[in-house]
């Protein structure tokens, strides 16, 4: 069984770092993309950073360009997201999430998705 | 980059209803459109890919529709597990982008 098990998630100053976890295990997590997707409370879905199956390729929403990095350690099956300068509206449930599609282009969905990790923002 | 519109926001059904959402892109997207369904405190569920490929174990009452800009999500008959929020998404280029959402909602 494919499974998505992220942490780190927790209550930050603004200004401050966070680092966050998704362990992976049910698949050959080396063979596949990678994507963080947030949710502010009681809003809907954004997407977030994007990593491919090699670590090579990143992509990143403008809204968090240069405050945020991804990164994978495919020895440890595990996918990061090393958050800084932190603002309030980057208070979110973040979701780690598989990417199923095609190797090698732009095009994938998102299937499974982990449980989620509540990052807060605020003094 | 390309921004998704879902319609309606919020919709109010009875259960054995036929229900359809709506999602408009910005610009052509060709098939590149995923579904998923979303309930209470819990990660979304992949539903439907590539705007009409039914996600094996979801059941056959969802479908989808469309191609190019407009693209839309049918429940044939709804059952009491269907009430939840779907958001549509494109996968055509990055940035990806989802709809806001449209909350299905008991009558």
């Amino acid at each position: 069984e494919v499974q998505l098990l992220e942490s780190g998630g927790g209550l930050v100053q603004p200004g401050g770092s966070l680092r966050l976890s998704c362990a992976a295990s049910g698949f050959t997590f080396s063979n596949y993309a990678m994507s963080w997707v947030r949710q502010a409370p009681g809003k809907g879905l954004e997407w977030v950073s994007h990593i491919s199956d090699s670590g090579g390729s990143t992509y990143y929403a403008d809204s968090v360009k240069g405050r945020f990095t991804i990164s994978r350690d495919n020895s440890k099956n595990t996918l990061y997201l090393q958050m800084n300068s932190l603002r309030a509206e980057d208070t979110a449930v973040y979701y780690c999430a598989k990417r199923r599609g095609y190797s090698g282009t732009t095009q994938g969905w998102f299937d499974p998705w982990g449980q989620g990790t509540l990052v807060t923002v605020s003094s | 980059d390309i921004q998704m519109t879902q319609s309606p926001s919020t919709l109010s059904a009875s259960i054995g209803d036929r229900v359809t959402i709506t999602c408009r892109a910005s610009q052509s997207i060709k098939s590149w459109l995923a579904w998923y369904q979303q309930k209470p405190g819990k990660a979304p569920k992949l539903l439907i890919y590539k705007a009409s490929s039914l996600e094996s174990g979801v059941p056959s009452r969802f479908s989808g529709s469309g191609s190019g800009t407009e693209f839309t999500l049918t429940i044939s008959s709804l059952q009491p597990d269907d009430f939840a929020t779907y958001y549509c998404q494109q996968y055509n280029s990055y940035p990806y982008s989802f709809g806001q959402g449209t909350k299905l909602e008991i009558k």
